[in-house]
């Protein structure tokens, strides 16, 4: 079975600052993993996907994400954190077989301070 | 190009009651999905589809029925409503592609009282 762990509910930085949200994966084979971002009310937002092709992905807004299959884990960074990324993240497994369902983490809440 | 789009926004239902969370989308995507996400949650599956007239359960599917007749529609439809079922209801969609991205709506907000 698919699954993932966030292994923070939430994460505050100050603004300028990096960002690290960590996310570890379990699979049975070789998943696709995405990030997913909320903003407040409204709906999901890709940030970047992994599908077997670079282990570095660069999202949108300054993001990117390494797939690391020997610690399973697939965390997001960003170099410098904005007011405006402050929201919920979510590190998502797909399925295998036909209907690309997805099993979605927890999520991570970061805020971002001056 | 509106993607995809739910309706209502926000509803109250008092217990027993029944709707229909309507689900449209110009993307002209075979997948379709409806999930639920409660406080502190990631997003459950609750129904999804692979094409017109083909439905199938997720994790999440008692209490809420389905139907695809369409390929643009794909409504959920909750027929005795419970107070567990207050969450905030989202449909996706997604191209006939293996490990492709999902497209979410905005969302609806269901309060059961």
């Amino acid at each position: 079975a698919q699954s993932v762990t966030q292994l923070d509910s939430h994460v505050s930085v100050s603004e300028g600052t990096p960002v690290l949200l960590r996310c570890n994966y379990s699979s049975s084979y070789s998943p696709s993993l995405f990030w997913y971002v909320q903003h407040p009310n409204k709906g999901l937002q890709l940030l970047l996907k992994y599908t077997s092709a670079a282990t570095l992905v660069k999202g949108i807004n300054g993001f990117e994400a390494e797939f690391k299959k020997s610690e399973t884990s697939f965390h997001l960074t960003k170099p410098s954190a904005h007011m405006s990324d402050a929201a919920e993240y979510f590190c998502v497994v797909s399925h295998p077989g036909g209907g690309n369902k997805l099993t979605f983490g927890t999520g991570t809440q970061l805020k971002v301070e001056l | 190009n509106a993607g995809v789009t739910q309706t209502p926004k926000f509803r109250i239902l008092k217990i027993g009651q029944s709707m229909t969370l309507q689900c449209t989308q110009d993307m002209n995507h075979n997948y379709m999905y409806w999930y639920r996400q409660d406080p502190g949650m990631g997003l459950k599956l609750i129904y999804y589809s692979v094409g017109a007239g083909i439905t199938d359960k997720g994790e999440v599917p008692n209490g809420y029925n389905v139907s695809r007749s369409t390929t643009e529609d794909f409504p959920l439809r909750l027929e005795l409503a419970a107070p567990s079922q207050t969450s905030v209801y989202f449909c996706a969609t997604s191209p006939t592609v293996a490990r492709e991205t999902q497209y979410f709506g905005p969302g609806t907000r269901l309060l059961v009282l």
